[in-house]
């Protein structure tokens, strides 16, 4: 049973960059949810994706997007990096179809440094 | 809003000793989920425990149980026989049930360390 899976592992931009982070859900899972967590803190909720839509968002800027893609798989988008945006970038899954669990999985993380 | 309190930043428990973290909450609604995450080095948070708030009785996985005690907005985590491989970051979570979309409130972590 395939888990979470994040891609890359590592990732190195400058200041005004964009990045682009991406994410496939547990098998059988329908829905994905982005985390940040900068060091030493727990991680905060960016947004969830069900139905290809955004269904919640947390208190981010517009400079973060994102996709989600029929096969359920997802994408994070940052634009315009600042310094601040360095963190572990989490991915989490779970199912809100039927029968729905609110029991989210964790993908490993990507580690995103902005220079 | 929702928000989850740990007010141990680290603690530090002999191999095959219990150790018991502490997780606060505060919240208005009725219908939610608790959860601890454990964060090893590897970064992978990985699903330790869940407890339904309607729910009495108390959830446990092998070495692992909680404290869940509703009135007092309390969800304690008590690790029996620690081993080495229990050394991690430990979350303390909240999720709201509203049968649509649902995100995980975290606490500050409490980091723990088993020795020898």
């Amino acid at each position: 049973d395939a888990g979470v899976t994040q891609s890359p592992t590592h990732l190195i931009k400058t200041r005004g960059q964009q990045v682009t982070l991406r994410c496939s859900p547990k098998s059988g899972h329908d829905t994905v949810s982005w985390y940040q967590q900068a060091l030493g803190q727990g991680p905060q909720f960016i947004f969830q994706y069900y139905e290809e839509e955004e269904r919640q968002r947390g208190n981010f800027p517009d400079r973060f997007s994102g996709h989600q893609f029929p096969n359920y798989s997802s994408e994070l988008n940052v634009n315009a990096l600042l310094l601040g945006d360095s963190a572990l970038y989490l991915c989490a899954s779970t199912i809100l179809g039927q029968p729905s669990t609110d029991t989210q999985y964790f993908g490993p993380g990507t580690r995103l440094t902005v220079l | 809003a929702q928000t989850v309190t740990q007010s141990q930043p680290e603690m530090s428990v002999q191999e095959a000793e219990t150790v018991t973290l502490s997780c606060t909450y505060d919240t208005s609604e009725n219908n939610y989920y608790l959860f601890w995450y454990k964060q090893p080095p590897s970064r992978q948070m990985i699903l330790v425990i869940r407890q339904e708030a309607y729910k009495q009785q108390n959830a446990t996985e092998n070495r692992f149980s909680v404290n869940f005690q509703k009135a007092a907005k309390s969800f304690s985590l008590k690790i029996s026989d620690s081993q080495l491989g229990d050394t991690a970051m430990y979350f303390c979570a909240f999720i709201r049930i509203t049968g649509t979309a649902s995100k995980l409130t975290f606490g500050t972590g409490t980091r723990l360390q088993v020795t020898l």
